[in-house]
């Protein structure tokens, strides 16, 4: 149980282009999902949190307009990297996480590359 | 503020000996503790948590961790590590209140060397 997916697990684009990442939690659901960025050999950092149906919360530092984040039902987050530049190339992994519940459960992430 | 500190950023051990990672967080609040390990290349998985009761919580794969309130601490330890425990791990705290963010060490690379 508690498995997250994410789509696509690479990607490479144009600088300018936008680019969507999709995670779905398949057997629960999750009220509450999360976006982090990762570099290379260093820990996690969360970019936002969202809710079911509520807009998401940046952390300090990440451009709301740069990363949408839609969290439109209980299985379901996308995060959108819009006008992608190259340093916007990363590892980005999301979490899911059920109602009244402590534990993030992660997808396997995605890589982007921006070219 | 509250903050993880995870003391080794790279543990180097051969195989069949026993390891710890060491994991200290710093909170005036009461927390809930995780360790994750990542694979290369891919996402975190949770390998064990404490939430309450007995602070001394084990997973699948034979690890252990052991809440220990009064030194703040949360290590990791297994008694006979094998050539696939070779792993980034990392020790995570998140709080009763508020958002419920996982704050997360800086991790630590488990190099199991035959």
């Amino acid at each position: 149980g508690a498995v997250v997916s994410q789509h696509p697990s690479r990607v490479i684009c144009k600088s300018g282009t936008s680019v969507k990442i999709e995670c779905r939690s398949l057997d629960f659901q999750a009220t509450t999902m999360f976006w982090y960025r990762q570099f290379p050999k260093q820990s996690l950092m969360l970019m936002a949190t969202s809710n079911e149906g509520s807009k998401a919360t940046y952390e300090q530092g990440v451009e709301k307009d740069k990363f949408l984040i839609n969290h439109a039902s209980l299985t379901l987050s996308t995060l959108t990297v819009t006008s992608a530049h190259p340093e916007d190339s990363s590892f980005y992994i999301c979490s899911a996480r059920a109602d009244r519940a402590y534990e993030q459960y992660f997808g396997p992430g995605t890589r982007l590359t921006v070219t | 503020a509250q903050s993880v500190t995870q003391l080794d950023s790279q543990v180097p051990v051969f195989e069949e000996a026993p390891v710890e990672l060491r994991c200290n967080y710093s909170s005036s609040v009461s927390v809930y503790l995780f360790w994750y390990v990542q694979y290369p290349n891919q996402g975190l998985q949770l390998l064990l948590k404490y939430l309450s009761g007995s602070t001394l919580v084990e997973s699948i794969n034979g690890f252990e961790a052991e809440f220990n309130k009064s030194q703040t601490s949360f290590h990791l330890r297994k008694p006979s590590v094998h050539i696939s425990d070779t792993a980034e791990y990392f020790c995570a705290v998140t709080f009763s209140w508020g958002a419920q963010k996982l704050v997360f060490g800086q991790g630590t690379r488990l190099t199991i060397n035959p």
